[in-house]
């Protein structure tokens, strides 16, 4: 079945260092989108990224998908403590089906 | 706009009792998820619904029902509940499968003693 694997589960920085996290999936994609939980909150709908080699960016974080669509990252530029939290992808592959990764929980050191 | 509703916030269950677990939305979206988080797991899809009156199964169904009855309320029971349901469960919405942001509720945090 689709697998969402992502790396790394857990990343300890200090404050003003960057940080990135990847997803790769055993199937290619049609899209994959990123959430962020906040510790003792709910996933947060963060972005959508569709097509293949696609970049965006939201301020500090950058979110690229791969040109085979098997893979994706989300790169934080100068963290800071508002960042601290669990982000997740979640792929969508064959039969729509959604799956989410295991999510990179970050922690920042101020 | 309230989003998506889950109640109760937290709950203690004694093994072999049931519960509800409650989840309305006012966004008119016609697809609801329930999801369990386990302690530094990712998010298991329990049931999904399309549509009022039409529900499915997702990847750990055991040990949970579901109905959809109307648009906006997509209940999640547990019948003789087990100390292996002791987690945290989210509901969420979308207006389509994909392609749209999911809106998840505030989460449930469910312990099985």
């Amino acid at each position: 079945g689709q697998q969402v694997m992502q790396i790394p589960q857990y990343q300890h920085v200090q404050e003003g260092e960057d940080f990135t996290t990847y997803c790769n999936s055993s199937t290619t994609l049609s899209n994959i989108q990123w959430y962020k939980q906040r510790p003792g909150g709910h996933p947060v709908f963060l972005i959508q990224l569709v097509k293949s080699g696609e970049v965006k960016k939201q301020k500090r974080l950058t979110f690229q998908f791969g040109e085979a669509k098997k893979n994706s990252s989300l790169h934080i530029t100068a963290t800071q403590t508002t960042d601290v939290g669990t982000y997740f992808c979640a792929g969508t592959g064959g039969y729509q089906k959604v799956t989410f990764g295991i999510g990179t929980k970050l922690q920042v050191i101020p | 706009n309230a989003g998506v509703t889950q109640t109760p916030k937290f709950r203690i269950l004694k093994i072999g009792q049931s519960m509800t677990l409650q989840c309305a939305q006012d966004m008119n979206h016609n697809y609801m998820y329930w999801y369990r988080q386990d302690p530094g797991m990712g998010l298991k899809l329990i049931y999904y619904s399309v549509g009022a009156g039409i529900t499915d199964k997702g990847e750990v169904p055991n040990g949970y029902n579901v109905s959809r009855s109307t648009t906006e309320d997509f209940p999640l029971r547990l019948e003789l509940a087990a100390p292996s349901q002791t987690s945290v469960y989210f509901c969420a919405s979308s207006y389509r499968e994909v392609n749209t942001e999911a809106f998840f509720g505030q989460g449930t945090r469910l312990t099985v003693v």
